[in-house]
């Protein structure tokens, strides 16, 4: 089964800092989830992500299978950007039952 | 339009009854999920229906049924309520099982 860990978890940047969040597990994937779950409780996927790198506006994420690790980026950040990332892999290699991390909360202050 | 629709969104409840929490999803996805977040913020997969059959069945007490009516609804019902039911409870659908999930807003479930 697969053991998912996350760091750090709780983090509290300035605005305009980057921010690096780390995941990371022990059984090979076929792809990795990060989402985001908002102060309010409502959980949005950000990226699922299978090799290199994807890019979604300030977020960036990446994944090196080798060494099964995988990070969230956040350039520029925000207050708004305040909230818990989490991350998910499959509990084993081609089963898509999710194991999910504890999650990283982090505030931004203005 | 709400892409996965849950309710209620609250639900408060004596211990011993019975209730059920449902999901709809608007996306036309095949698979359907429901999840646990306990009062950690842990995260845990109950159950998966693709095409209304059950493919993930994880270690959930027997009091909790799933139900698919069709692919578009996923509903949750509980016999007798416990006080370690409380928690929030996720549905969540995607077109595959490998694609991207997406979430209801979770309904809180309180056990007095």
């Amino acid at each position: 089964k697969n053991e998912v860990e996350q760091s750090p978890q709780n983090l509290t940047a300035q605005e305009g800092e980057f921010i690096t969040i780390n995941c990371s597990y022990s059984v090979g994937i076929s792809a990795l989830h990060w989402l985001q779950q908002h102060p309010g409780g409502g959980i949005v996927s950000l990226f699922m992500l299978s090799s290199g790198k994807k890019k979604h506006g300030r977020l960036i994420a990446t994944i090196n299978i080798q060494e099964k690790h995988s990070s969230l980026h956040i350039t520029a950040s925000h207050p708004r950007d305040s909230a818990v990332y989490i991350c998910a892999v499959p509990s084993n290699f081609g089963n898509e039952k999710l194991t999910f991390g504890t999650g990283t909360r982090l505030t931004i202050i203005p | 339009d709400t892409a996965v629709s849950q309710t209620p969104k609250y639900l408060v409840t004596q211990m011993g009854n019975d209730k059920s929490i449902k999901c709809e999803q608007n996306l036309g996805h095949d698979t359907m999920y429901w999840y646990k977040q306990d009062s950690k913020k842990f995260l845990k997969i109950m159950f998966s229906y693709n095409n209304k059959e059950l493919i993930i069945n994880e270690t959930v007490p027997n009091r909790f049924s799933p139900k698919s009516p069709d692919k578009a609804h996923l509903n949750l019902h509980i016999n007798s309520l416990e006080l370690g039911d409380s928690a929030v409870y996720f549905c969540a659908s995607s077109q595959q099982t490998d694609q991207p999930q997406h979430f209801g807003d979770g309904t809180r479930l309180s056990i007095l």
